[in-house]
C-alpha cells in the first residue's frame, strides 16, 4: 500500500532563516504532488504541484520554492522565511489526473 | 470565481445523525470529495462522489449531491465522540497538467456524549 511521509512534524525557526521541508512517497510510481498551507482559519491554499521530476507549477507568487530532484521526493524551501510563513503545512499525492489527493500528516511551522 | 463554502460549526449528541452542508461553484466540477482532519493531524480522504451520481453510501457515510443547485451534503449515521474533527469538502477543477482541490474552509463537527 502507498505511504506519505512528511518531516519534521514541528519546526520553530526565526525570521530571515532558510527552511527546507520533507515529503516522500512510498508504494506507488511517477505520482503527482502537492504542496498545502493551512493557515488559521483552516482554509487550505494550494502552494506547488508537481506531475513529474523537475516539473513544478507554482499557484500563488510567494517566498516559498519548491523541488522535485526524485520521483516521490517533493521539497519545499526559503532562502529567508518571514513572519507570513507560519502555518501548516500540508504534501500530498495523488496516482493521475482526477484521482483523489492523500495527505501527509503535515508540518506545523511556527515563525519567531 | 472559486468559492466552496460550509458552515463553521456543528454539534450533535453521540447517537444521532450529523449533516454537514457545502455549496460550490464551479459547475464543471467532476469530483466532490470531503476529507476528515483531527486536531493537529493531516486530511483524511472520507469519500468522494462523482458529478453524475447523486448519491454515494459508504457505511455510516452518505454523500447526497445536487447538481443543480450546486450543493453537497455528508450524513454520518450514528454520529460517535470519534467523529469530532473538521470537515472539509473540496470540488475538483480542471488545472492543466492535473486537477485542483479547492476546498472550503471546514466544518467542526463536536459530538456531545
Amino acid at each position: 500500500s502507498q505511504t506519505i511521509h512528511q518531516w519534521p512534524a514541528t519546526l520553530v525557526q526565526p525570521v530571515g532563516s532558510p527552511l527546507s521541508l520533507e515529503c516522500t512517497v512510498e508504494g506507488t510510481s511517477n505520482p503527482n504532488l502537492y504542496w498545502y498551507r493551512q493557515a488559521a482559519g483552516r482554509g487550505l491554499q494550494l502552494l506547488f504541484y508537481s506531475v513529474g521530476i523537475g516539473q513544478i507549477s507554482s499557484e500563488v507568487p510567494q517566498n516559498l520554492s519548491a523541488s522535485r530532484p526524485q520521483d516521490r521526493q517533493f521539497i519545499l524551501s526559503s532562502k529567508k522565511l518571514l513572519l507570513s510563513d507560519s502555518g501548516f503545512y500540508l504534501c500530498a499525492w495523488s496516482q493521475g489526473y482526477n484521482q483523489p489527493q492523500h495527505f501527509g500528516d503535515g508540518t506545523r511551522l511556527s515563525i519567531l | 470565481g472559486e468559492d466552496v463554502e460550509q458552515s463553521l460549526f456543528l454539534s450533535v449528541r453521540e447517537g444521532d445523525s450529523s449533516v454537514i452542508n457545502c455549496t460550490y461553484t464551479d459547475s464543471s466540477s467532476t469530483y466532490l470529495y470531503w476529507y476528515k482532519q483531527e486536531p493537529g493531524a493531516g486530511l483524511q480522504l472520507l469519500t468522494y462522489i462523482f458529478s453524475n451520481m447523486d448519491m454515494k453510501q459508504d457505511q455510516r457515510l452518505t454523500v447526497l449531491l445536487n447538481k443543480k443547485d450546486k450543493h453537497l451534503s455528508l450524513r454520518i449515521a450514528d454520529t460517535q465522540t470519534g467523529d469530532s474533527a473538521i470537515y472539509f469538502c473540496a470540488e475538483s477543477m480542471d488545472g492543466g497538467a492535473t486537477n485542483k482541490l479547492i476546498f472550503g474552509t471546514g466544518t467542526l463537527l463536536a459530538v456531545q456524549p
